[in-house]
């Protein structure tokens, strides 16, 4: 199974500044015959489901403000909100789709200094 | 607007079974693959399985955790995906999603709690 690695758990940053989680996977999630990394992140707000923000590491979702970004490739990939605000704070997971059994990392809360 | 409503959960004793469905809308159910994802009380997430759409065999595959105890089917005339769960025990507590499998999990339904307890 490929197992993805969040770091930190958490974290807590000033408004307006920026908050930047870092996601590993134990496999390349860089498939070669399409040169697509096969990750993906979420946003998950207390009792609410996730909500996708990046597919393929780093192509934002419709409607996703753009001081979010995607970027990575193979093992490592990063989240990162530039300038945050108070509706960013929520747990973000990223997620891998290259390979069944599909797999999570474990999240990183977010919380406003 | 694409909508996705699961039903079925609550509270059921150890070994038992429960069926939740997905009903769905706003889009073309039958040619998207359903995935069912799970996440236990303060914990993080956990893929449960697909169902892959009739184009690719409807075939299905499942997480560790679930292969032997949970099925998944899927209703193509009526919108709706199914998790059948059997031999349920207490770590299968948790709220669980089904979502619109493209590789990345684009469209979520707000959940439906399942609790395992005698």
């Amino acid at each position: 199974d490929i197992v993805m690695t969040q770091s930190p758990d958490s974290l807590a940053v000033s408004l307006g500044e920026r908050a930047t989680i870092n996601c590993k996977s134990s496999q390349s999630l860089l498939y070669r015959s399409d040169n697509k990394n096969y990750l993906a992140w979420y946003q998950q707000k207390p009792g609410q489901p996730p909500k996708l923000l990046f597919y393929w590491a780093s192509i934002r979702e419709s409607g996703v403000p753009d001081r979010f970004s995607g970027s990575g490739s193979g093992t490592d990939f990063t989240l990162t909100i530039n300038s945050l605000q108070t509706e960013d704070v929520a747990v973000y997971y990223c997620h891998q789709y290259h390979i069944t059994p599909l797999t999570f990392g474990g999240g990183t809360k977010v919380e406003i200094k | 607007e694409v909508q996705l409503a699961e039903s079925g959960g609550g509270l059921v004793q150890p070994g038992r079974s429960l069926r939740l469905s997905c009903t769905c809308s706003g889009f073309t159910f039958g040619d998207y693959a359903m995935s069912w994802v799970r996440q236990a009380p303060g914990k993080g997430l956990e893929w449960v399985g697909f169902i892959r759409n009739k184009a690719f065999g409807g075939t299905t595959e499942y997480a560790a955790s679930a292969k032997g105890r949970f099925i998944i089917s899927r209703d193509d005339s009526k919108n709706v995906a199914y998790l059948q769960m059997n031999s349920l025990k207490s770590e299968d507590t948790a709220v669980y999603y089904c979502a619109v499998w493209f590789g990345e999990f684009k469209y979520w339904g707000q959940g439906a709690l399942v609790t395992v307890s005698s």
